[in-house]
């Protein structure tokens, strides 16, 4: 199976900061992931798809870029509603896996 | 806006079979894939498999043995079934619908149903 690994495994942030997460990984798989948040007791929300494409309907403030096995998704400014723990997932192979996430906190 | 809400039993006693049905309302079954992921709390995401509308279905090698997954298109639900379960199957169960525009992603999930493993 494909390993995915992010960094870092929290940080914290204040309303209006950038904020970069990090997703490896551990063989090629071109443009092939996928990103997502997740706030307590919800449901997965996709945000990015094809490393850089936005999803439908998410803010402009998200942002992906990479491709092989390093992967990164950037939130140009930080909003409430952004707290939440965020995934990366990969699409290149069965079975996807996804990494351990990157929770986001005041 | 497509919606899916997983049912089923929160306490599942060792060695006994988990079930889950999910519902999905506003949109079909009858196209797309459709998954089970859990999550285990604390840790991260695994997927467990797909099934196709024809029944077709997909699962992961390191649960393959013990898992079904089945499809009911008169009721619009999909059902997961995972047998001789352990402690180590407590986890958080999300079914979810797998898109595709040239590349695949899980686009709307349901918010899961937690299922504990204890006697």
């Amino acid at each position: 199976d494909i390993q995915m690994t992010q960094s870092p495994s929290s940080l914290s942030a204040s309303i209006g900061d950038r904020v970069t997460i990090t997703c490896r990984a551990s063989q090629s798989i071109s443009s092939y992931l996928n990103w997502y948040h997740q706030k307590p007791g919800k449901a997965p929300k996709l945000l990015i798809y094809a490393a850089s494409r936005l999803q439908s309907g998410v803010p402009s403030r998200f942002s992906g870029s990479g491709s092989g096995t390093e992967f990164t998704l950037t939130i140009s400014s930080l909003q409430v509603d952004d707290f939440a723990t965020y995934f990366c997932q990969q699409s290149f192979t069965s079975p996807p896996t996804f990494g351990q996430g990157t929770k986001v906190e005041i | 806006q497509v919606q899916l809400q997983e049912s089923g039993p929160g306490l599942v006693k060792p060695s006994e079979t988990l079930s889950l049905t999910c519902t999905v309302s506003g949109g079909s079954v009858n196209s797309q894939y459709w998954t089970w992921i859990r999550q285990v709390p604390g840790k991260g995401l695994e997927w467990i498999g797909n099934i196709y509308y024809s029944g077709s279905t997909y699962y992961n090698p390191s649960l393959k043995s013990r898992v079904t997954i089945s499809i009911d298109t008169s009721n619009n639900q999909f059902s997961l079934k995972l047998s001789s379960v352990t402690a180590a199957d407590t986890a958080v169960y999300h079914c979810a619908r797998r898109g595709y525009s040239g590349y695949y992603f899980f686009d709307y999930w349901g918010q899961g149903a937690l299922v504990t493993v204890s006697s």
